[in-house]
């Protein structure tokens, strides 16, 4: 993914609307993607996965979308609610080159009350 | 189970000298990953230790180095320290290479 450093790209979305953050990956040989959620002053926190084998993955309230065509991931959040505000980064790697994540820039969400 | 637990959260140091982060991995991890982030350049891996062995290493110069103990405990050492080592050390833990687990980060304000 590509980092875009302080100037996060920002989704506001209306509490209790869906919310859908997309992510271009870089390396079509990975084969595992990690979505992570962090909340200031925290580390990041896991949310969902999914490996190459699968396009689709649910969980609760949230659905990670893969599309290896075009190396794009996205993530689903049904009925955002304001706790959901946070950054979110997706995270790709290979299985054979252990725990080395690759992170995207992050897309800020902002849920309106 | 507690998570994964990281000393100090919180550090001040000067150029030139040197530092030395931990991190504790949840009950039953032997792998633990450090990552720096900061607003320029995101979240960057550093390196990988798994077994008291590093299996796999960023691109980050010598400067910063790691360890880990049988325990599965981990340091990191950044020697010769630089005004953009400021950032947020990140550790994160996992059973083997699977899911990682991260903690709440040390934040590394270099002066």
């Amino acid at each position: 993914g590509e980092s875009v450093g302080l100037h996060l790209p920002t989704l506001s979305v209306q509490e209790g609307d869906n919310s859908i953050i997309n992510c271009a990956y870089s390396n079509s040989a990975s084969d595992y993607f990690i979505w992570y959620k962090q909340e200031s002053g925290k580390g990041p926190q896991f949310i969902i996965d999914i490996r190459s084998n699968m396009d689709k993955r649910q969980g609760q309230r949230v659905t990670v979308l893969l599309n290896k065509t075009v190396k794009h991931l996205s993530l689903q959040i049904a009925a955002t609610q304001p706790g959901d505000s946070a950054v979110y980064f997706c995270a790709e790697t290979l299985g054979n080159a252990g725990n080395m994540l690759t992170f995207g820039g992050g897309t800020r969400l902002m849920v309106k009350p | 189970k507690a998570g994964v637990t990281q000393t100090p959260r919180y550090l001040i140091k000067t150029r030139g000298q040197q530092v030395t982060l931990s991190c504790s991995p949840i009950s039953g991890h032997r792998s633990v990953s450090w990552y720096q982030q900061t607003p320029g350049q995101g979240l960057q891996f550093l390196f990988e230790y798994f077994s008291e062995t590093q299996r796999n290493k960023g691109n980050f110069p010598g400067r910063f180095s790691g360890r880990q103990f049988s325990n599965s405990r981990s340091e990191m050492n950044v020697s010769t320290l630089e005004l953009g080592d400021s950032a947020l050390y990140l550790c994160a833990s996992s059973q083997t290479a699977d899911t990682q687990y991260f903690g709440p980060g040390t934040r590394l304000t270099v002066l």
